[in-house]
């Protein structure tokens, strides 16, 4: 247990759906973060919110819309998706501030497009 | 173009005996690296870092060797235990460089076996 929780944990929909991914972390930190885990690939950074302002948007396509409505929640809305991306998407948190911070990551949710 | 790269997949070791997973980079701006440890159905989490002002980080078994000058760094597992049997990711910040983004390498398998 990280201190990181994410739901659903397994998500299935087709393409016309609309779903929304949900992210709480209760480790008192102040940035949040979505990555995408594709099979054999490295994690790839979505987007990255530090005291609930978004500072990275690392060039996802619009059908992902991240809000951080605190900064203990993030979520990630999920609309007209294609199969392509269907992979492990993992929240994660951090302190915002210092030399050096590790992050700490949800369990994931196992997204298929369909 | 990936700025942080494992090449190595996968890695069998028989318990008892060292792992060594290693880690490349191409950015001389990084300063801050991680090892990340996943199991089947979790989320990464954190294991060991070290900064660019050291060359060497132990925490029990593990200890994080970093070679700036070859842009190397990797990992010693003494003794390996089959529960170490997991992926292994490296990841690498630069504070001056994208200070919210963290580079992951594409993960190595170990396998310790009995």
């Amino acid at each position: 247990e990280t201190g990181v929780t994410q739901t659903p944990r397994h998500l299935v929909m087709g393409m016309t759906n609309k779903k929304s991914l949900k992210c709480e972390q209760h480790l008192g930190h102040n940035a949040m973060y979505w990555y995408k885990q594709s099979a054999k690939k490295p994690l790839e950074l979505m987007f990255v919110y530090s005291l609930e302002e978004r500072v990275e948007n690392n060039s996802v396509p619009s059908r992902f819309s991240p809000e951080c409505p605190n900064s203990s929640h993030l979520f990630l809305h999920l609309h007209t998706l294609q199969p392509e991306d269907s992979a492990l998407y993992l929240c994660a948190s951090s302190r915002n501030a210092g030399v050096s911070y590790e992050q700490y990551f949800g369990p994931g949710t196992r997204l298929t497009v369909t | 173009d990936q700025q942080v790269k494992q090449n190595s997949p996968s890695l069998s070791v028989q318990e008892g005996r060292i792992s060594i997973l290693n880690c490349d980079y191409t950015n001389s701006m990084f300063d801050y690296f991680l090892w990340y440890k996943k199991y089947p159905a979790e989320g990464p989490t954190f294991l060991i870092s070290i900064s660019s002002i050291k060359d060497k980080n132990e925490d029990g078994r593990f200890t994080v060797f970093l070679n700036k000058s070859a842009k190397h760094l990797s990992l010693h597992i003494v003794p390996s235990q089959p529960g170490d049997s997991a992926v292994y990711f490296c990841a690498a910040r630069g504070r001056l460089y994208n200070f919210n983004k963290f580079y992951f390498g594409s993960g190595t398998k170990l396998n310790v076996k009995p």
